[in-house]
């Protein structure tokens, strides 16, 4: 357990629905992270949240929309998918921003897009 | 561009000693992170370097040559257990982690 939990573990979706993933950190920190992982591809940078401010938007099609209510608790809306958004996305948190700061993941949502 | 470089697959005999080299090239240079993924699951913190030399940390060390771009993660008296992908990140200028697509290892008893 990283202190990190992530909501669904896997969800299958069509193409005209909209879901939401949920992560919360139980850890006390002030980032939190979107990443999306596929097969044998690095880790992508989605979105960056700093103390509820969203600090980095790395090109992100508009069909993911993030939400971090609080420090603690960061969503991903899904809307219009396609099948190549099929991955692994995974939520992290760090104490702060910068040098040093390890990163905290969650296990995963499994998203398979129909 | 910016990269890391990482074998994609390495195979090991349990009880032997492994070294999982990454190479980067990035525009600047604030540490770099080796991470452990065990498959299904969330990567997990291993190591941070920032300065050169190596870091030992019970079973696993790591080294760095920021003159070279350069990081191993050397793995000793493996176990069955350690079967999993070794991800290479590298903090740019920018502070930006720049990941490596990661090695899979596996471990033959």
């Amino acid at each position: 357990e990283t202190g990190v939990t992530q909501t669904p573990r896997h969800l299958v979706m069509g193409m005209t629905n909209k879901k939401s993933l949920k992560c919360e950190q139980h850890l006390g920190h002030n980032a939190m992270y979107w990443y999306k992982q596929s097969a044998k591809k690095p880790l992508e940078l989605m979105f960056v949240y700093n103390f509820k401010e969203q600090t980095e938007n790395n090109s992100v099609p508009s069909r993911f929309s993030p939400e971090c209510p609080n420090s603690s608790h960061l969503f991903l809306h899904l809307h219009t998918l396609q099948p190549e958004d099929s991955a692994l996305y995974l939520c992290a948190s760090s104490q702060e921003l910068g040098e040093g700061n390890e990163q905290f993941f969650g296990p995963g949502t499994r998203l398979t897009v129909l | 561009g910016q990269n890391i470089d990482q074998p994609t697959e390495m195979t090991a005999t349990e009880g032997a000693i492994v070294q999982i080299n990454c190479t980067y090239q990035t525009s600047g240079f604030n540490g770099l992170f080796w991470y452990q993924q065990h498959a299904g699951e969330a990567p997990t913190f291993l190591s941070y370097n920032v300065l050169d030399g190596l870091e030992e940390k019970g079973r696993f060390s790591s080294f760095l040559s920021r003159s070279k771009g350069y990081s191993y993660l050397l793995l000793k008296e493996l176990q069955m257990k350690d079967s999993a992908s070794y991800l290479c990140a590298v903090r740019d200028g920018n502070y930006q982690l720049i990941w490596g697509a990661g090695t899979k290892l596996i471990i033959k008893p």
